[in-house]
């Protein structure tokens, strides 16, 4: 079993729909949560940061982490085509050197598509 | 420009040849680090460098060296490539000072055949 899984979609949505986005996890040291976008020929882009459980939002962005369940979800409120794109989770434990030393779990990414 | 150059952006190469991908970055930081990414897999580490002096292994050092010839250098290395090592690589960097976010390249596509 990996230590993070993503379901890699794809995922195809209108435009303006509300999309949600999913990680499970089995590792109960990640402290650290982030997803990154990644555009199609670049790469990966740091979106959404947060630590523990909770919410963090940022414009249309909303990241939830819940780690009794070992979950995480990102929120797209008033999808847009230009927000197409691969997304990514990440996690890192901070006591095994987590972002510090670029130690972090990736998700497979989660492929999506926002059609006008 | 981009921050984070990685050249070249695509290379084919033949099973047994030395490849060399190559990184610089303008953003002055002194964490650099070297991932591969593969569908279905994510992005994985191979080797992160803290300085030009400090290089250590990551997740997936096996078949892959670096070299850190400057502090806005690194570059990764395959002694000789195998079908296996077929994959994205990105180059990466960080600074404590901006909370440890990593700041990719655009991406290496590198075919091995």
């Amino acid at each position: 079993q990996k230590e993070v899984e993503q379901d890699p979609g794809p995922l195809s949505v209108p435009e303006g729909a509300i999309v949600s986005l999913n990680c499970t996890y089995s590792n109960s040291a990640f402290q650290y949560f982030m997803w990154y976008r990644q555009y199609s020929r670049k790469g990966p882009e740091l979106l959404m940061y947060t630590y523990s459980s909770g919410n963090k939002e940022d414009g249309r962005f909303t990241a939830q982490v819940d780690k009794s369940s070992k979950y995480i979800s990102l929120f797209i409120r008033d999808s847009q085509p230009s927000d197409s794109a691969t997304y990514l989770c990440a996690m890192s434990d901070p006591n095994a050197g987590g972002t510090s030393y670029g130690k972090l779990t990736f998700g497979q990414g989660t492929i999506l598509t926002v059609h006008p | 420009d981009a921050d984070v150059t990685q050249t070249p952006r695509n290379r084919i190469t033949k099973t047994g040849k030395r490849i060399m991908l190559e990184c610089s970055q303008t953003k002055g930081h002194d964490r650099m680090y070297w991932y591969r990414q593969d569908p279905g897999l994510g992005l994985r580490l191979i080797y992160y460098s803290f300085d030009v002096k400090d290089i250590n292994k990551g997740e997936i050092s096996d078949g892959y060296s670096v070299s850190r010839q400057a502090q806005a250098k690194f570059s990764l290395s395959l002694e000789s490539a195998i079908p296996n090592q077929t994959a994205l690589y990105f180059c990466a960097t960080s600074d404590p000072g901006s909370g440890n976010t990593i700041y990719f390249g655009e991406g290496s596509w590198l075919t091995v055949v």
